[in-house]
């Protein structure tokens, strides 16, 4: 069975840079499962911050960047802003219409 | 703009069944592959099932496999998810989700619904 593994949970100071990282637990992450993440406000449906590794969504600031770091998916916040406080969820495609979400990291901005 | 509005959630007992619908607008629905994406309260994402554009291809995570049917109707531009056998584990929001992919390069959820929540309890 595949696991998809995230922090659960993360702070960085406002201003600050913070990367959350997506991997599995066999194996290495590439480019190959088309890497997506997104944004949960408590309490709202999740929205679409990156995909395929490294494309903001329509919309997205350009302080979220996505990428590859060793052997995981990573999304780099630069310049953390008060409202960047949320959960985030990585999902990696394993192909023939299955898809994996990872456990969620919960980011504190203080 | 895209809109996705789930419908047909509520309270059933164990063992029961229940039919969710996400009503599609702005998009070319027919022209989409679309999922259901569920979130048990307090806990993360789980994606649950995925249709092509035609009915044909249908997936389905390994633990609803067999009790759930996903479907959709295209002249209608509506998707179901019609759920059996249903457990108290399968207590959630079930969110609807506009997949945008280009086959061999990215596959990911660009839209979601606000969904519509099941409650499994007797």
């Amino acid at each position: 069975q595949t696991v998809v593994t995230q922090e659960p949970s993360f702070s960085v100071s406002p201003g600050g840079t913070v990367t959350l990282t997506c991997g599995l637990t066999s194996g290495s992450v590439s480019s190959t499962y088309s890497p997506s993440w997104y944004q949960q406000i408590p309490g709202q449906a999740p929205r679409a911050l990156i995909y395929n590794t490294n494309v903001r969504s329509s919309g997205v600031p350009d302080r979220f960047s996505g990428s590859i770091v060793g052997n995981k998916a990573a999304l780099t916040i630069t310049g953390a802003q008060a409202d960047d406080e949320s959960d985030y969820y990585c999902s990696l495609y394993m192909g023939s219409g299955v898809s994996v979400f990872g456990g969620g990291t919960q980011l504190t901005v203080l | 703009d895209v809109q996705l509005l789930e419908s047909g959630g509520g309270l059933v007992q164990p063992g029961g069944s229940l039919t969710l619908s996400c009503a599609a607008s702005g998009f070319t629905f027919s022209a989409n592959v679309m999922s259901w994406v569920r979130q048990a309260p307090g806990k993360g994402l789980d994606w649950v099932s995925t249709i092509g554009t035609t009915p044909i291809n249908t997936y389905y995570t390994d633990s609803v496999k067999g009790r759930f049917t996903i479907s959709r109707d295209n002249s209608k531009g509506t998707l179901y998810l019609r759920l059996d056998s249903l457990r108290a584990e399968d207590t959630a929001l079930y969110y609807c989700a506009k997949v945008s992919r280009l086959i061999g390069t990215y596959f990911y959820f660009d839209s979601w619904g606000q969904g519509a929540l099941v409650t499994v309890s007797s």
